[in-house]
């Protein structure tokens, strides 16, 4: 059984660029969320997918920030024109479906720096 | 609106000595879920230990248990027998059952375990 998994582990990139990142989640797992984490904080939560349906959108998700999870299997978060407060550890998890409160398993996040 | 405190921003332990992380929470959900997550410096979220709100007694997993009081909205946990391998950040985190499954964290305490 193989656990969540995400790429790249680690992104550089430059101020204006595009950026994106992958999470591919536990197979039996229909739902998928994305998290943000800065420096010394707790993980904030962006956006979930039930299936291929994006239930839900934090208003820390700017207009720059888009989420895909085409087949209902392995999701993508495209930044648009990064901005250096953009530099943050973007965890993904994923959960079956059966209740709100079931378990999430994390992958082992991509970490972005924009210079 | 939730919210998760955790109010020991660092502790210390003694190896094979017993420690306790506090966390309380607020919530207005009748159903909700608490659960604690360990976080080494490599940045991975490794799940620990779940509580539901329903649940009577207090959760164990190996060496981790809960301290589980409702009335108070508290949900401390404990780690007996403490390792080297136990140093790393600990979050607290808690998902309702109105909330669509999102974790909402806490700080975070930062444990150092002394040989």
């Amino acid at each position: 059984d193989t656990g969540v998994s995400q790429d790249p582990r680690h992104k550089i990139t430059k101020r204006g660029q595009n950026v994106t990142f992958r999470c591919d989640p536990i197979s039996e797992h229909n739902r998928l969320y994305w998290y943000r984490q800065t420096l010394g904080q707790g993980p904030e939560f962006l956006t979930y997918f039930q299936n291929e349906a994006q239930l839900e959108k934090s208003r820390l998700l700017s207009d720059r920030f888009s989420a895909e999870r085409p087949k209902g299997s392995f999701s993508t978060l495209e930044i648009q024109r990064t901005e250096q407060g953009d530099s943050a550890m973007y965890l993904c998890a994923s959960s079956s479906a059966g209740r709100s409160t079931d378990t999430q398993y994390f992958g082992p996040g991509t970490r972005l720096t924009v210079l | 609106a939730q919210k998760i405190t955790q109010t020991q921003p660092g502790m210390f332990v003694q190896e094979k000595e017993a420690v306790t992380l506090d966390c309380t929470y607020d919530t207005s959900d009748q159903s909700y879920g608490l659960f604690w997550y360990k976080q080494p410096s490599s940045g991975e979220m490794i799940f620990l230990i779940y509580q539901g709100s329903y649940d009577e007694q207090n959760a164990t997993e190996g060496r981790y248990s809960l301290n589980f009081q409702k009335a108070r909205k508290s949900t401390n946990l404990v780690i007996s027998a403490s390792q080297l391998g136990d140093s790393a950040m600990y979050f607290c985190a808690m998902s309702g059952y109105n909330q669509g499954g999102k974790l909402i964290f806490g700080q975070g305490t930062e444990l150092s375990v002394k040989p």
